[in-house]
């Protein structure tokens, strides 16, 4: 596609239910990254994908968080029980090749504003 | 632990004014500094500075880096309305791919 896309682009959900938040690269781009942006704090790294594989995971803020990435392509970032203080706005972003010598732009999507109750 | 300061937080100006903003650093193996622009959603690419010294220009926009004294500086001339944006700064470092982004500055351009 012509940029990345993410989906939903809002959610609201209650305390204590699983949420699921998608991303779709870049066509063509093998590393894929989530970000999270909260209220008053910059972008917060939370996990890398190269190809299928997540050599890094080390932003995930709890055991609550996981994401997969299928065929090179689509990711999803999954919270379970979600918490309050999971309320914020998650970026997906992508780039052509990723962590070979840092000069490999990212790309962003428009992120999906999650709210929890 | 890799830091980037960006000042200041937030910066109101009249339309036709120049800008200034700015963006230090404290990375392990600086690999790139880069800056994008977030209105509503997507924050949008603007520069990626690797070496010191080399202006980066599109249009009204300019960047440069300083490797030595650990900070990049973004300029915008002319400022429009349509500038209104917080403005993020982010570093790469010893990862080779993570960002490590700075709390932006807010950009408000009157008419």
């Amino acid at each position: 596609g012509a940029g990345v896309s993410q989906s939903p682009s809002n959610k609201v959900t209650e305390k204590g239910k699983d949420v699921e938040l998608r991303c779709d690269p870049i066509s063509g781009h093998t590393a894929l990254y989530w970000y999270r942006q909260s209220l008053g704090q910059g972008l917060e790294f939370l996990i890398y994908f190269q190809g299928n594989s997540a050599p890094d995971k080390s932003g995930l803020p709890s055991d609550r968080f996981s994401a997969e990435r299928t065929g090179g392509s689509v990711s999803t970032l999954t919270i379970q029980r979600t918490q309050q203080e999971d309320s914020a706005v998650y970026l997906c972003a992508s780039s052509l090749a990723g962590g070979f010598g840092g000069t490999d732009t990212q790309y962003f999507g428009p992120g999906t504003r999650l709210t929890v109750l | 632990e890799d830091k980037v300061v960006q000042s200041p937080l937030s910066l109101v100006v009249h339309e036709g004014d120049t800008v200034t903003l700015n963006c230090s650093y404290e990375v392990t193996n600086f690999r790139s500094l880069l800056w994008y622009k977030q209105e509503k959603k997507a924050p949008t690419f603007l520069f990626m500075l690797t070496s010191s010294g080399i202006e980066k220009k599109s249009g009204r926009l300019s960047s440069i880096l300083d490797k030595k004294e650990l900070f990049s500086i973004l300029n915008i001339t002319a400022t429009q309305t349509g500038d209104s944006a917080v403005y993020l700064c982010a570093v790469v470092g010893g990862s080779n791919y993570k960002l490590t982004f700075g709390k932006g500055t807010l950009l408000t351009v009157n008419p």
